[in-house]
């Protein structure tokens, strides 16, 4: 159980353009889910947390306007990468608590790997 | 303020045990979690410890001192795919998001034959 998927895997896009990345739980709810971004050989960086019905919390330094996130459901969040740069290519990955197991540990999707040209 | 510190790089043979440290510093604590995470990949959960003491799973033990605020990620017969990252995480109450966790940098693990 507790399975976090991600979609899309790889996306290459030019800049200036917009990128929307889907966060699935597959087997159970999530009231809130956590959007992370991680440079090459860098620990993760947590960028918002996103809480379902309602409007997500950006950690300081992220620019809400440029990451939008949507949580409209108990099972879906997206991140959209608005007016991307070279700059915001990295790795994006989302978790997501089980809060049924009682130890609220994240579960991770797969990750996006974002590359703009 | 927050601040988890573990080791950056370490190597180790094939067969042998590892411990990988982790200390922090936080107001108010609410459990710690060590991940895997191989490159390239997303992180995978290993273990979880919120009371002190030893939480054993299979070849990977976790331990935790609240007092000392310590832990420590021990692994057992290692094997070459062990080589990943090895990220420590505590979820701190006070945090302003009692959800989210804290991370450590994370520590890589080279397992040489």
């Amino acid at each position: 159980g507790a399975v976090v998927s991600q979609h899309p895997s790889r996306v290459i896009c030019k800049s200036g353009t917009s990128v929307k990345i889907e966060c699935r739980s597959l087997d159970f709810q999530a009231t809130t889910m956590f959007w992370y971004r991680q440079f090459p050989k860098q620990s993760l960086m947590l960028m918002a947390t996103s809480n379902e019905g309602s409007k997500a919390t950006y950690e300081q330094g992220v620019e809400k306007d440029k990451f939008l996130i949507n949580h409209a459901s108990l099972t879906l969040s997206t991140l959209t990468v608005t007016s991307a740069h070279p700059e915001d290519s990295s790795f994006y990955i989302c978790s997501a608590d089980d809060t049924e197991s009682g130890v609220y540990e994240q579960y991770f999707g797969p990750g996006t790997r974002l590359t703009v040209t | 303020g927050q601040n988890i510190d573990q080791p950056t790089e370490m190597t180790a043979t094939e067969g042998a045990i590892v411990q990988i440290n982790c200390t922090y510093q936080t107001s108010g604590f609410n459990g710690l979690f060590w991940y895997q995470q191989h490159a390239g990949e997303a992180p995978t959960f290993l273990s979880y410890n919120v009371l002190d003491g030893l939480e054993e799973k299979g070849r990977f033990s976790s331990f935790l001192s609240r007092s000392k605020g310590y832990s420590y990620l021990l692994l057992k017969e290692l094997q070459m795919k062990d080589s990943a990252s090895y990220l420590c995480a505590v979820r701190d109450y006070n945090a302003g998001n009692n959800r989210k966790l804290i991370w450590g940098l994370g520590t890589s693990l080279a397992v040489n034959p």
